[in-house]
């Protein structure tokens, strides 16, 4: 599974969008990206998934460039409860949908 | 439809003891994963499991860990011999069977502290 680079922190005024990069340039053709995120040490929960084309979802928008290396999670509306650890990782779709390494994540604060 | 259930939600156990963390998936899920998440740290991968097979434990420490899920109950991550080091968060995550979509499902995870 290609590895993925994401800041390891960002702030976010309430009620403002909130845009999370990930860098994945090892990224292979058949690989999805997924983000995940974890609010204070409960379990991951699963935001959104794309391969190619921006997706959107009623939590969030996943925009991912045309060369496939990057792409932003936007939440468009942050609220305090967003306030969490994202986790961007790639893989590819399988018999292991598991396996990935979620590595460090973007802690995310939204604040006031 | 109820979640991923995992218990117990917290264990204490003292250096060389055996702890015993059960999952139960999510109704019509199959295939279960268990990850470590150390302080401070991502989650890492252990073990991928369906009912009665180890599909994947590539991530699981050689010595002292295994996991099983039985054809009836629940996925169990066992640990022999506890040490400090192994203290830790650990989620156990489901899928539906034959999915492609890859999302995961997550429980509220166990927390182990070995004393």
């Amino acid at each position: 599974d290609a590895k993925t680079t994401q800041p390891p922190s960002m702030d976010c005024a309430e009620g403002r969008a909130a845009n999370l990069p990930c860098n994945h340039s090892t990224i292979s053709g058949n690989e999805y990206v997924y983000w995940y995120r974890q609010i204070h040490s409960q379990g991951p929960q699963y935001i959104i998934h794309g391969l190619k084309n921006n997706e959107t979802n009623e939590m969030a928008s996943l925009i991912i460039t045309e060369d496939r290396k990057s792409s932003t999670l936007i939440l468009p509306h942050a609220t305090l409860r967003d306030t969490a650890v994202y986790y961007c990782i790639v893989r590819v779709l399988g018999t292991n949908a598991g396996k990935s390494t979620f590595g460090d994540g973007t802690t995310l604060t939204v604040k006031p | 439809n109820a979640g991923v259930m995992q218990n117990p939600r917290h264990l204490v156990r003292r250096r060389g003891q055996e702890a015993r963390l059960r999952c139960s998936p999510m109704k019509g899920h199959s295939h279960v994963y268990w990850y470590r998440q150390l302080p401070e740290e991502g989650l890492k991968f252990m073990v991928y499991l369906q009912k009665e097979n180890i599909i994947d434990e590539s991530g699981m420490p050689k010595e002292r860990f295994s996991a099983e899920f039985p054809k009836e109950g629940p996925s169990i991550l066992r640990i022999q011999q506890v040490v400090r080091g192994d203290s830790a968060a650990y989620f156990c995550a489901s899928s539906a069977r034959g999915t492609n979509t890859g999302e995961l499902f997550f429980g509220e995870g166990s927390r182990l502290t070995v004393l």
